[in-house]
């Protein structure tokens, strides 16, 4: 049972263009909702994460925007530029659940010239 | 700080083979996680430990096995390993009651 369902699986955005992934979930126990970035030959990383009581949050080029009663949750890349060429994976999380990650299964972002 | 770090970054083995992968923190992680990636999958959670002495059944936890003898280390043991356990492995760990884990760098597993 896939519990955080991610799309689309891949997507091609033009340098400066904006780059969108969306994310739904189904437990509504999840209280913290990350997104982790992944490079060839790495380990991912996390990028951005948000908690269920704001709608939006912003780092930079990278908003989270989050949904509550449609239990949906998107991460926006502005300004997308070469170096943002990677996979991108929702995740969420219960608290009191050792801090387990549900994951989705990964947008691979390609930004061309 | 070395961070997580995972030995080794390659390994092909030949079905029925065993062999254990090291995970290894700098970071005083109290949680600590093994995922499995593969195509199209994401990352599914393993085994998973909440201290030294502790472990626990992840989401795909048949044909591993794991043990957390020091705070600083956990290790995943395949008995007999399996085609279908082809994929990349990553460690990952957390502070206690923080939800950000820590990934490491991954290792490659090819069972023939």
């Amino acid at each position: 049972q896939q519990q955080v369902k991610q799309s689309p699986q891949s997507l091609i955005v033009q340098k400066g263009g904006i780059s969108i992934i969306n994310c739904a979930y189904e437990n509504t126990a999840f209280d913290y909702f990350p997104w982790y970035q992944q490079f060839p030959g790495k380990g991912p990383a996390l990028l951005i994460a948000i908690r269920p009581d704001v709608s939006e949050k912003k780092e930079g080029r990278f908003t989270i925007s989050f949904n509550k009663s449609a239990k949906q949750f998107s991460l926006h890349i502005m300004d997308s530029q070469p170096g943002d060429s990677a996979t991108y994976f929702c995740a969420a999380s219960e608290w009191g659940t050792a801090s387990k990650l549900t994951f989705g299964t990964g947008t691979r972002l390609q930004v061309t010239l | 700080n070395a961070g997580v770090t995972q030995t080794p970054k390659f390994r092909v083995l030949k079905t029925g083979q065993s062999m254990t992968l090291l995970c290894a923190q700098d970071m005083n992680h109290e949680y600590m996680y093994w995922y499995r990636q593969d195509p199209g999958m994401g990352l599914r959670l393993i085994h998973y430990s909440v201290g030294e002495g502790t472990t626990a059944k992840g989401e795909v936890p048949d044909g591993y096995n794991v043990s957390r003898l020091k705070k600083q280390n956990f290790l995943l043991g395949l008995e007999s390993a399996a085609p279908s356990q082809t994929s990349v492995y990553f460690c990952a760990g957390a502070i206690a009651d923080s939800y950000e884990q820590y990934f490491g760098p991954g290792t490659r597993l090819t069972v023939t």
